[in-house]
């Protein structure tokens, strides 16, 4: 399979704790983009990366949450000290600057307790 | 905010064509009209996407109005796997260089039914 690929899929975690969530964009793909849906909304944009530096990010993105690119493949969203209202489908996902439709991953779960 | 209007959702029956219908007034020049759907928990699928002429593909059909202020999206056979949420979206793309990011909507619920 060479779609965008997310870890966990599903994570269950306790108010306060530490999360972080993998994104494996598309082999050669220099754009990485982050997302967030929560139910019956369409997906929010958090923020993206061409290769290693961080362009943009959304205003939704408090200081709770961090996101890294470190070497230009894989991506890392942490959120910190976790919220119920962080409860939420995380979505990455992934394009080239030369063929630029972006593809999406099968989203990660976080449901906080 | 999403740049696109769209119908809340729409019914087709199993077997018809579904058009689904999507308003961009204020596109630009360099604007690019793309379609997703949304399968209920998965991830948006990429449809299809166009600048001013009408494109096709294996999933679907684009028509999109002389002046650009809207478009349709037709799939010429849907099934019950169709059922899905169908996000429009506008997009600045500039190949190589400057390119925007998805700005979603709510889209239109498609109900497929038999």
């Amino acid at each position: 399979d060479t779609g965008v690929s997310q870890n966990p899929r599903h994570k269950i975690t306790k108010r306060g704790q530490n999360v972080t969530f993998r994104c494996d964009p598309i082999s050669e793909h220099n754009r990485l983009y982050w997302y967030r849906q929560t139910l019956g909304q369409g997906p929010e944009f958090l923020t993206y990366f061409q290769n290693e530096a961080q362009l943009e990010k959304s205003r939704l993105l408090s200081d709770r949450f961090s996101a890294e690119r470190p070497k230009g493949s894989f991506s890392t969203l942490e959120i910190q000290r976790t919220e119920q209202g962080d409860s939420a489908m995380y979505l990455c996902a992934s394009s080239h600057t030369a063929r630029p439709t972006i593809y999406f991953g099968e989203g990660s779960w976080l449901t906080v307790v | 905010d999403a740049k696109t209007t769209q119908p809340t959702s729409m019914d087709c029956a199993e077997g018809r064509a579904a058009n689904l219908p999507c308003n961009h007034s204020t596109i630009s020049g360099n604007e690019y009209v793309y379609w997703y759907r949304q399968i209920h928990s998965q991830g948006p699928q990429y449809i299809i996407h166009g600048l001013k002429n009408n494109e096709t593909n294996e999933m679907a059909s684009l028509i999109i109005t002389e002046d650009r202020k809207s478009s349709t999206l037709i799939l010429p056979h849907a099934t019950l796997r169709d059922t899905a949420v169908y996000y429009c979206i506008v997009r600045v793309v500039n190949y190589g260089g400057s390119q925007g990011n998805l700005i979603f909507g709510k889209g239109t619920k498609l109900s497929v039914k038999p």
